[in-house]
């Protein structure tokens, strides 16, 4: 199992540009998470999903974009991308509910500049 | 807001030693709180978790202790190894949501 992949690896952006992270995964997990990771705040929840076609917001949802049409996928669309949206991006995916493991994916890197 | 606070943000601890990590949190609702530990370049992977209605946990060298009247939680991890050192991450859940602390970049000596 590849568990949980994540492309692009990096990416610049320019202010106002669109761009959507891609996650997957092949574990068969129904919940599914979008974070960031700015240096010195730790993580932060951007939005997460308990299944295909349910998504709800998480602690900083503004800016971003979420859809989940499939159990396996789960992208992050940024729709004008602002300087303040550089940072590192992780997707986890878990089996259960919050009391159950995350599993994340190795990240993505983007800057807008 | 931080939900969760960590401290301290860097620690460096001789190999052979006990390297100890805290974290406090306010609201009293949160029901599951894992630790994580990152390396440089991967994403967070699982270390230890407990829930507020256990005291301590402890897996092999990695020890939570949980003091739910003082809202603190703690991880102990005896017999520090240069291979430990990463970063660590207190978290706190409410159902599907999830707090993390700021992080500790822990360093272990040889």
């Amino acid at each position: 199992n590849a568990g949980v992949t994540q492309t692009p690896k990096f990416r610049i952006l320019k202010i106002g540009q669109s761009m959507t992270l891609q996650c997957t995964q092949d574990m068969n997990h129904n919940y599914m998470y979008w974070y960031r990771q700015d240096p010195g705040m730790g993580l932060k929840l951007i939005y997460y999903s308990v299944g295909a076609g349910i998504t709800d917001k998480g602690e900083v949802p503004n800016g971003y974009n979420v859809s989940r049409s499939t159990t396996e996928d789960f992208p992050l669309r940024l729709e004008l991308a602002a300087p303040s949206q550089t940072s590192v991006y992780f997707c986890a995916s878990s089996r259960t509910s919050g009391r159950s493991e995350q599993f994340f994916g190795p990240g993505t890197r983007l800057t807008v500049l | 807001q931080q939900q969760v606070k960590q401290s301290p943000q860097s620690l460096i601890v001789q190999k052979g030693g006990i390297s100890i990590i805290n974290c406090a949190y306010e609201n009293t609702a949160f029901d599951y709180f894992p630790w994580y530990q990152q390396f440089p370049g991967k994403g967070p992977a699982l270390l230890i978790a407990i829930r507020p209605d256990v005291s301590e946990k402890k897996e092999g060298r990695f020890t939570i202790s949980f003091n739910k009247s003082a809202k603190q939680f703690s991880l102990h991890i005896m017999d520090s190894q240069p291979g430990d050192s990463a970063t660590y991450f207190c978290a706190a859940s409410i159902g599907n949501q999830f707090y993390f602390g700021t992080g500790t970049s822990l360093t272990v000596i040889p």
